[in-house]
């Protein structure tokens, strides 16, 4: 079964420090999304991806965050300087329509830790 | 108005029993709703989702109801057993060429006892 595929699974970073977060969606998907959990706490949207560009931001998604689609097949999330409240996990996720809604698919997670 | 509000927070329930958790919404532009299942230490998992043109899905041990006046919606597990045992997150987009963010509730952790 296909799957959205996340590295590294625990990345520890300094605070100030830059991150980057990779995903491989499903190859055929269309739509691409990064979305954080802070421990014991819900799911939060932060962005879609489509077509090269943002089509959606949240509040979170702030000047420090950044996407980035390089090739044909990484979603890669940047987080310029790394504060202590960003510590948390960050799932990416991909869905094939970008019209009606289909499944979202989400990766594994990598669980961001900021010291 | 995004919100989507959840409960209970935790759910306990014996083995073979039915485990019930509520969610309920204000945007009425939603008009998907799924529900997720995560494991610890794992991604959100698609367990089933309802379109509002129905009132209620069925798929194995597991029911959405869906109530579009009252604009609440729940999961209904018959029959629960261990494995069972997880968060539950429900779920609320719309649709539309900027795609379907998710609006998660706030999650519910069942235990399901043997």
């Amino acid at each position: 079964e296909p799957e959205v595929t996340q590295t590294p699974s625990h990345q520890v970073t300094q605070m100030g420090q830059e991150v980057i977060l990779r995903c491989v969606p499903i190859s055929n998907h269309l739509y691409f999304y990064w979305y954080r959990q802070i421990l014991g706490q819900k799911v939060e949207f932060l962005v879609s991806f489509y077509n090269n560009e943002i089509s959606e931001k949240s509040e979170i998604f702030d000047d420090q965050f950044s996407v980035e689609r390089p090739d044909g097949s990484n979603f890669t999330l940047k987080i310029r300087s790394t504060k202590l409240e960003d510590s948390a996990m960050y799932f990416c996720a991909s869905s094939l329509s970008p019209r009606m809604n289909t499944e979202a698919f989400f990766g594994q997670g990598t669980r961001l830790t900021v010291v | 108005q995004q919100q989507v509000k959840q409960s209970p927070q935790s759910l306990i329930v014996q083995k073979g029993g039915i485990s019930i958790i509520n969610c309920a919404y204000e945007n009425t532009a939603f008009d998907y709703f799924p529900w997720y299942q995560q494991f610890p230490g794992k991604g959100p998992a698609l367990l089933i989702a309802i379109r509002p043109d129905v009132s209620e899905k069925k798929e194995g041990r597991f029911t959405i109801s869906f109530n579009k006046s009252a604009k609440q919606f729940s999961l209904h597990i018959m029959d629960s057993q261990p494995g069972d045992s997880a968060t539950y997150f429900c779920a609320a987009s719309k649709s539309g060429n900027q795609g379907g963010k998710l609006i998660f509730g706030q999650g519910t952790e069942l235990s399901v006892k043997p």
